[in-house]
Protein backbone atom coordinates (compact mmCIF):
# COMPACT_ATOMS: atom_id res chain seq x y z
CA UNK A 1 0.00 0.00 0.00
CA UNK A 2 1.23 3.76 -0.60
CA UNK A 3 2.24 5.51 2.05
CA UNK A 4 3.19 9.24 2.41
CA UNK A 5 5.47 10.65 5.27
CA UNK A 6 6.05 14.26 6.27
CA UNK A 7 8.56 13.95 9.08
CA UNK A 8 8.50 17.59 10.05
CA UNK A 9 5.14 18.26 12.38
CA UNK A 10 6.12 21.50 13.15
CA UNK A 11 8.67 24.16 11.18
CA UNK A 12 9.08 27.72 11.47
CA UNK A 13 10.36 30.82 8.88
CA UNK A 14 11.02 34.00 9.28
CA UNK A 15 8.90 36.47 7.22
CA UNK A 16 10.81 36.45 4.12
CA UNK A 17 13.08 33.75 4.31
CA UNK A 18 12.61 30.70 2.46
CA UNK A 19 11.96 27.25 3.80
CA UNK A 20 11.66 24.00 3.02
CA UNK A 21 8.89 21.18 3.64
CA UNK A 22 9.66 17.81 3.45
CA UNK A 23 7.62 14.79 1.83
CA UNK A 24 8.45 11.16 1.11
CA UNK A 25 6.23 8.54 -0.46
CA UNK A 26 6.37 4.93 -1.29
CA UNK A 27 5.05 3.12 -3.54
CA UNK A 28 5.48 0.47 -6.65
CA UNK A 29 3.46 2.48 -8.93
CA UNK A 30 5.21 4.58 -11.99
CA UNK A 31 2.55 6.88 -12.64
CA UNK A 32 0.73 8.82 -9.99
CA UNK A 33 0.44 12.42 -8.77
CA UNK A 34 1.60 14.30 -5.82
CA UNK A 35 -0.08 17.42 -3.91
CA UNK A 36 0.57 19.89 -1.77
CA UNK A 37 -2.31 21.17 0.04
CA UNK A 38 -2.50 24.28 2.55
CA UNK A 39 -4.68 24.56 5.44
CA UNK A 40 -5.17 27.48 7.18
CA UNK A 41 -6.55 28.60 10.48
CA UNK A 42 -9.92 28.72 8.48
CA UNK A 43 -10.33 25.24 7.84
CA UNK A 44 -10.07 25.08 4.19
CA UNK A 45 -8.25 23.00 2.15
CA UNK A 46 -6.44 24.86 -0.99
CA UNK A 47 -4.53 23.39 -3.48
CA UNK A 48 -1.27 24.66 -3.68
CA UNK A 49 0.80 23.09 -6.20
CA UNK A 50 0.37 19.61 -8.24
CA UNK A 51 3.20 17.50 -10.08
CA UNK A 52 3.09 14.65 -12.28
CA UNK A 53 5.32 11.64 -11.69
CA UNK A 54 6.45 11.70 -15.60
CA UNK A 55 7.10 14.88 -15.79
CA UNK A 56 10.57 15.77 -15.01
CA UNK A 57 10.27 19.54 -14.63
CA UNK A 58 9.64 20.63 -10.98
CA UNK A 59 6.41 22.36 -10.70
CA UNK A 60 6.35 25.88 -9.60
CA UNK A 61 3.53 28.39 -8.72
CA UNK A 62 4.74 31.87 -7.95
CA UNK A 63 6.67 31.68 -4.37
CA UNK A 64 5.97 28.40 -3.83
CA UNK A 65 8.31 25.39 -5.69
CA UNK A 66 8.58 21.88 -5.89
CA UNK A 67 12.27 19.74 -4.95
CA UNK A 68 10.48 16.39 -6.93
CA UNK A 69 13.09 13.29 -7.19
CA UNK A 70 11.31 10.26 -8.40
CA UNK A 71 13.96 7.82 -7.99
CA UNK A 72 14.41 8.71 -3.79
CA UNK A 73 10.38 9.47 -3.98
CA UNK A 74 10.76 12.83 -2.30
CA UNK A 75 8.33 15.51 -2.77
CA UNK A 76 9.56 19.14 -0.89
CA UNK A 77 7.68 21.80 -1.28
CA UNK A 78 10.07 25.28 -1.00
CA UNK A 79 7.91 28.30 0.18
CA UNK A 80 9.71 31.13 -0.90
CA UNK A 81 9.69 35.35 0.45
CA UNK A 82 7.65 33.60 3.27
CA UNK A 83 4.48 35.92 4.29
CA UNK A 84 2.40 35.47 7.28
CA UNK A 85 -0.91 34.52 5.19
CA UNK A 86 1.32 31.53 4.56
CA UNK A 87 1.38 30.14 8.64
CA UNK A 88 -0.79 26.71 8.15
CA UNK A 89 -0.91 23.44 7.82
CA UNK A 90 0.77 21.64 4.80
CA UNK A 91 -0.29 18.23 3.71
CA UNK A 92 1.62 16.55 1.11
CA UNK A 93 -1.20 13.60 -0.88
CA UNK A 94 -0.35 11.04 -3.08
CA UNK A 95 -2.74 9.83 -6.30
CA UNK A 96 -1.62 6.79 -7.77
CA UNK A 97 -2.18 6.82 -12.00
CA UNK A 98 -4.75 3.97 -12.00
CA UNK A 99 -8.38 4.09 -12.32
CA UNK A 100 -8.97 5.59 -8.90
CA UNK A 101 -7.08 8.28 -7.86
CA UNK A 102 -7.80 8.72 -4.77
CA UNK A 103 -5.46 10.81 -2.74
CA UNK A 104 -3.03 9.33 0.35
CA UNK A 105 -2.31 12.22 2.84
CA UNK A 106 0.63 12.53 5.10
CA UNK A 107 0.32 13.62 8.59
CA UNK A 108 0.52 17.35 7.81
CA UNK A 109 3.46 19.88 9.09
CA UNK A 110 2.53 23.18 11.08
CA UNK A 111 4.22 25.91 9.71
CA UNK A 112 4.60 29.19 11.86
CA UNK A 113 5.51 32.44 10.62
CA UNK A 114 7.56 34.96 12.34
CA UNK A 115 7.45 38.58 11.87
CA UNK B 1 -20.66 31.09 -3.76
CA UNK B 2 -18.81 27.81 -3.09
CA UNK B 3 -18.46 25.11 -5.68
CA UNK B 4 -18.31 22.76 -3.19
CA UNK B 5 -21.12 23.71 -0.15
CA UNK B 6 -21.12 21.53 3.31
CA UNK B 7 -23.82 21.78 5.65
CA UNK B 8 -23.93 22.02 8.67
CA UNK B 9 -20.43 24.14 9.21
CA UNK B 10 -20.85 22.79 13.08
CA UNK B 11 -22.35 19.94 15.02
CA UNK B 12 -22.65 18.98 18.24
CA UNK B 13 -24.85 16.19 19.34
CA UNK B 14 -25.16 13.32 21.35
CA UNK B 15 -24.03 9.22 21.23
CA UNK B 16 -26.20 7.16 19.55
CA UNK B 17 -28.16 9.99 17.43
CA UNK B 18 -28.15 9.58 13.78
CA UNK B 19 -26.54 11.89 11.84
CA UNK B 20 -26.49 13.75 8.21
CA UNK B 21 -23.50 15.44 6.58
CA UNK B 22 -24.86 16.94 3.53
CA UNK B 23 -22.50 18.06 0.18
CA UNK B 24 -23.48 19.72 -2.86
CA UNK B 25 -21.05 20.98 -5.83
CA UNK B 26 -21.65 23.15 -8.72
CA UNK B 27 -18.56 22.28 -10.65
CA UNK B 28 -19.94 19.66 -12.43
CA UNK B 29 -17.67 16.95 -11.19
CA UNK B 30 -17.94 12.76 -11.47
CA UNK B 31 -16.50 12.03 -8.54
CA UNK B 32 -17.11 13.09 -4.97
CA UNK B 33 -15.10 11.89 -2.03
CA UNK B 34 -15.82 12.20 2.01
CA UNK B 35 -13.19 12.44 4.31
CA UNK B 36 -12.14 12.56 7.86
CA UNK B 37 -9.63 14.47 9.58
CA UNK B 38 -8.42 13.98 13.23
CA UNK B 39 -5.41 15.78 14.87
CA UNK B 40 -2.22 14.41 14.10
CA UNK B 41 -3.42 11.94 11.37
CA UNK B 42 -3.92 14.01 8.03
CA UNK B 43 -7.37 13.01 6.43
CA UNK B 44 -8.70 9.63 5.55
CA UNK B 45 -10.82 8.20 3.19
CA UNK B 46 -14.11 7.32 4.24
CA UNK B 47 -16.11 6.97 1.09
CA UNK B 48 -15.76 7.83 -2.73
CA UNK B 49 -18.11 7.52 -5.74
CA UNK B 50 -17.16 8.51 -9.30
CA UNK B 51 -20.77 8.57 -10.01
CA UNK B 52 -24.60 8.21 -9.01
CA UNK B 53 -24.45 4.10 -9.30
CA UNK B 54 -20.96 3.83 -8.33
CA UNK B 55 -19.84 3.94 -4.40
CA UNK B 56 -17.23 2.48 -3.06
CA UNK B 57 -15.60 2.34 0.19
CA UNK B 58 -12.29 3.87 1.74
CA UNK B 59 -10.00 3.14 4.35
CA UNK B 60 -12.15 3.91 7.28
CA UNK B 61 -15.62 3.02 6.34
CA UNK B 62 -17.27 1.24 9.38
CA UNK B 63 -19.97 3.11 10.82
CA UNK B 64 -20.86 5.47 8.10
CA UNK B 65 -23.03 5.32 5.14
CA UNK B 66 -23.37 7.53 2.01
CA UNK B 67 -25.76 8.45 -0.07
CA UNK B 68 -25.09 10.09 -3.98
CA UNK B 69 -28.77 11.46 -4.74
CA UNK B 70 -27.69 12.93 -8.01
CA UNK B 71 -24.31 14.04 -9.65
CA UNK B 72 -24.56 16.56 -7.50
CA UNK B 73 -25.32 15.46 -3.82
CA UNK B 74 -23.21 13.70 -1.83
CA UNK B 75 -24.28 12.88 1.78
CA UNK B 76 -22.73 10.83 4.99
CA UNK B 77 -24.75 9.11 7.26
CA UNK B 78 -23.43 8.42 11.25
CA UNK B 79 -26.00 5.91 11.82
CA UNK B 80 -25.56 5.34 15.68
CA UNK B 81 -23.04 8.38 16.36
CA UNK B 82 -20.33 7.30 18.85
CA UNK B 83 -17.81 10.10 20.80
CA UNK B 84 -14.83 8.89 18.66
CA UNK B 85 -16.53 10.11 15.51
CA UNK B 86 -15.84 13.51 16.96
CA UNK B 87 -13.66 14.68 14.09
CA UNK B 88 -13.43 17.31 10.84
CA UNK B 89 -15.18 16.11 8.49
CA UNK B 90 -14.46 17.30 4.68
CA UNK B 91 -16.28 16.52 0.89
CA UNK B 92 -14.33 16.67 -2.20
CA UNK B 93 -15.00 16.97 -5.64
CA UNK B 94 -12.54 15.90 -8.92
CA UNK B 95 -12.89 16.02 -12.66
CA UNK B 96 -10.72 12.85 -12.81
CA UNK B 97 -8.32 10.57 -11.90
CA UNK B 98 -5.05 12.72 -12.34
CA UNK B 99 -6.97 16.39 -11.16
CA UNK B 100 -6.65 17.67 -7.82
CA UNK B 101 -9.16 17.32 -5.30
CA UNK B 102 -11.63 20.47 -4.50
CA UNK B 103 -12.43 20.67 -0.81
CA UNK B 104 -15.60 22.03 1.03
CA UNK B 105 -14.91 24.09 4.26
CA UNK B 106 -15.75 21.15 6.42
CA UNK B 107 -18.26 20.11 9.04
CA UNK B 108 -17.06 20.05 12.24
CA UNK B 109 -18.95 17.15 14.37
CA UNK B 110 -19.00 16.84 18.23
CA UNK B 111 -20.70 13.74 19.83
CA UNK B 112 -20.72 13.85 23.30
Amino acid sequence: AQTVTQSQPEMSVQEAETVTLSCTYDTSESDYYLFWYKQPPSRQMILVIRQEAYKQQNATENRFSVNFQKAAKSFSLKISDSQLGDAAMYFCAYADGGSQGNLIFGKGTKLSVKP
Amino acid sequence: DADVTQTPRNRITKTGKRIMLECSQTKGHDRMYWYRQDPGLGLRLIYYSFDVKDINKGEISDGYSVSRQAQAKFSLSLESAIPNQTALYFCATSLDRDQPQHFGDGTRLSIL
